[in-house]
């Protein structure tokens, strides 16, 4: 059981490229979470899934596009990168009900330059 | 729309001291509560969890945590903190819809 796992690692990208990110469970989790952690501002939600092909907007979307074609992956997508999303990205699971707790991937350091 | 507010950036306490870290969540909806510790470059790892029932939760490295409904609070305790207690420590809520929100986060730091 891997549990959630996140990639790549690490990656630097140059202003206006694009990038996805990937997140994988191996738990059959409904519930899907993008968010990114950057000092004195916790973690922010950025999109959400709670089931296979659908999406909702967190609390900073802008700049992010998402998609869940599988119940295991969810994908976070850069069309043009900034620098203010240079960030620490964080993937997150839930088996489902409001009161289950978020399982969470390692981590992808992003830098925009 | 549901929030959490942590009050304190920063928390300072000598080894073997207590500790609380301050947590308040508004919701329009009945709330289910979390506490997550994120150590120097890692994820975050569940501390503990209020989903009903009784408003003092433990955890089982010595920390607890009281759900509060009329303060709106979930503050977090432990009666004395050790060097590996070192660590960020967030405060979530859920309940409106299907998000999880977090706060900003406390950084506990001790000092020997």
């Amino acid at each position: 059981n891997a549990g959630v796992t996140q990639t790549p690692k690490f990656r630097v990208l140059k202003t206006g490229q694009s990038m996805t990110l990937l997140c994988a469970q191996d738990m059959n989790h409904e519930y899907m979470y993008w968010y990114r952690q950057d000092p004195g501002m916790g973690l922010r939600l950025i999109h959400y899934s709670v089931g296979e092909g659908t999406t909702a907007k967190g609390e900073v979307p802008d700049g992010y596009n998402v998609s869940r074609l599988k119940k295991q992956n969810f994908l976070l997508g850069l069309e043009s990168a900034a620098p203010s999303q240079t960030s620490v990205y964080f993937c997150a699971s839930r088996p489902g009900l409001a009161g289950d707790r978020g399982f969470f991937g390692p981590g992808t350091r992003l830098t925009v330059l | 729309a549901q929030s959490v507010t942590q009050l304190d950036s920063q928390v300072p306490v000598f080894e073997e001291a207590p500790v609380e870290l301050r947590c308040n969540y508004s919701s329009s909806v009945s709330v289910y509560l979390f506490w997550y510790v994120q150590y120097p470059n890692q994820g975050l790892q569940l501390l503990l969890k209020y989903l009903s029932g009784s408003t003092l939760v433990e955890s089982i490295n010595g920390f607890e945590a009281e759900f509060n409904k009329s303060q709106t609070s979930f503050h977090l305790r432990k009666p004395s903190v050790h060097i590996s207690d070192t660590a960020e420590y967030f405060c979530a809520v859920s309940g409106e819809g299907q998000k999880l929100v977090f706060g900003q986060g406390t950084r506990l730091t001790i000092n020997p």
